[in-house]
């Protein structure tokens, strides 16, 4: 059964850049895509953007100018990396698997907090 | 501002059946699948509907989706006190190049 974990630093200065790792266990990274969705305390879902094992990543076009993705297989993990963070990107970060059948499994979620 | 409308509370009693509303445009639901997932608070969410009105396999036949058109909806019959949660739609959308959510339903039993 596939299970993702976040992590990264809890705590990130603004204007820095946040920085997450999504480590799949228990299947193969290949052949999925692979998304990051945020959701701000109180608040609802936000895709970031997917990406694939080959091919370009797809981002969320509000964010697109400050987001980075990338996959590293031999590791079994994709990052994503968020420049120029401010008190908005607050939010708890969650890594899924995506396909037809929807984004399933998730990882736990992961709490960034922006702040000096 | 969502590019999917959901009604931000639905409620029922024990054993009713409780209808949550979904309604997008042309470029997401109206030309690909409706996704709906289940959040209980403080955890990560659940896929409990894929491809407009498929349920994973462990998810009671008590969930249904359903689509027309540019709207589609998500049915709890037998509702029960575990159904309480907040429940997500989501569709890809060609214009935006990805995925979209819904604001979110709260539902109480």
């Amino acid at each position: 059964q596939v299970q993702l974990q976040e992590s990264g630093p809890g705590l990130v200065k603004p204007s820095e850049t946040l920085s997450l790792t999504c480590t799949v266990s228990g299947g193969s990274i290949g052949s999925y895509y692979w998304s990051w969705i945020r959701q701000p305390a109180g608040k609802g879902l936000e895709w970031i953007g997917r990406i694939y094992t080959s091919g370009s990543p797809n981002y969320n076009p509000s964010l697109k100018s400050r987001v980075t993705m990338s996959v590293d297989t031999s590791k079994n993990q994709f990052s994503l990396k968020l420049s120029s963070v401010t008190a908005a990107d607050t939010a708890v970060y969650y890594c899924a698997r995506g396909r037809f059948e929807g984004f399933d499994p998730w990882g736990q979620g992961t709490l960034v907090t922006v702040s000096s | 501002q969502s590019m999917l409308t959901q009604p931000p509370s639905a409620s029922g009693t024990p054993g009713q059946t409780v209808t949550i509303s979904c309604s997008g445009s042309s470029s997401n639901i109206g030309s690909n699948y409706v996704y709906w997932y289940q959040q209980i608070p403080g955890t990560a969410p659940n896929l409990v509907i894929y491809g407009n009105n498929q349920r994973p396999s462990g998810v009671p036949d008590r969930f249904s989706g359903s689509k027309s058109g540019t709207s589609a909806s998500l049915a709890i019959s037998g509702l029960r006190s575990d159904d309480e949660a907040d429940y997500y739609c989501a569709a890809w959308d060609d214009r935006l190049n990805g995925y979209v959510f819904g604001a979110g339903t709260k539902v109480t039993v």
